[in-house]
């Protein structure tokens, strides 16, 4: 079975740090890679995808891609409360995607 | 663009009752796909759609669920009967899958959710 494993968490940072989100995944054939922001209660909403190694930024935001290691994570620089929210890592599996069971985030005021 | 429309937002229905979820995804989208999410399993995937054809059927629980995409804008989930263990927030996603730039791409876009309560 194909899977993409998250810590659940609550991962706490602090207001203004970097908080930094894991997640691995079991296919090596997968090559495109989601995170999603999920507000309790609300749908999970798409924030980064990256498709190559190496790193891609959008703002605060910036996905890293591992291949090898079959490793993608996410960093959110500079936290705002507004960042608290559960964070789900997909991964491509042929024309589906596969969802990790995300991570909570916890920005702390 | 308005997004993914669901309807219901919200349903509660007795055990044994017949539930209908509905969905228009993005226009333009050539895939749609139907989810199911609870506390203790995540986020799981019932059901897509390519084109209007259902193309991986393998995460619907049981005969009790079926869909249906008769055209590109609209799509069903019915699940008949409903049981208890059926409560969950039922989501619905589209996505246009091409490439670009020699990338296969696949993003997705969710609904708001049906919130099904099965008493």
């Amino acid at each position: 079975q194909k899977e993409v494993e998250q810590n659940s968490g609550p991962l706490s940072v602090p207001e203004g740090a970097i908080a930094s989100l894991n997640c691995t995944y079991s296919d090596r054939g997968s090559q495109s890679f989601f995170w999603y922001r999920q507000y309790s209660g609300k749908s999970p909403e798409l924030i980064m995808f990256i498709y190559s190694n190496g790193d891609k930024e959008d703002g605060r935001f910036t996905a890293q891609l591992n291949k090898a290691s079959q490793y993608v994570s996410l960093l959110i620089r500079d936290s705002q409360p507004s960042d608290s929210a559960t964070y789900l890592c997909a991964v491509n599996e042929d024309d589906k995607i596969i969802f990790g069971k995300g991570t909570r985030l916890h920005i702390l005021p | 663009d308005a997004g993914v429309i669901q309807s219901p937002r919200h349903e509660v229905t007795e055990m044994g009752q017949e539930v209908t979820l509905r969905c228009k995804p993005i226009s333009g989208h050539n895939s749609l796909f139907w989810y199911r999410q609870t506390m203790m399993r995540g986020l799981e995937l019932l059901i897509y759609f390519n084109n209007n054809v259902p193309i991986d059927d393998s995460g619907m629980p049981e005969d009790r669920f079926s869909a249906k995409m008769p055209n590109a804008s609209f799509s069903t989930l019915k699940i008949q009967p409903s049981e208890p263990r059926d409560s969950a927030v039922y989501f619905c996603a589209s996505s246009l899958v091409g490439t670009s730039g020699g990338q296969i791409t696949y993003e997705q876009y969710f609904g708001p959710g049906t919130r099904l309560t099965v008493t």
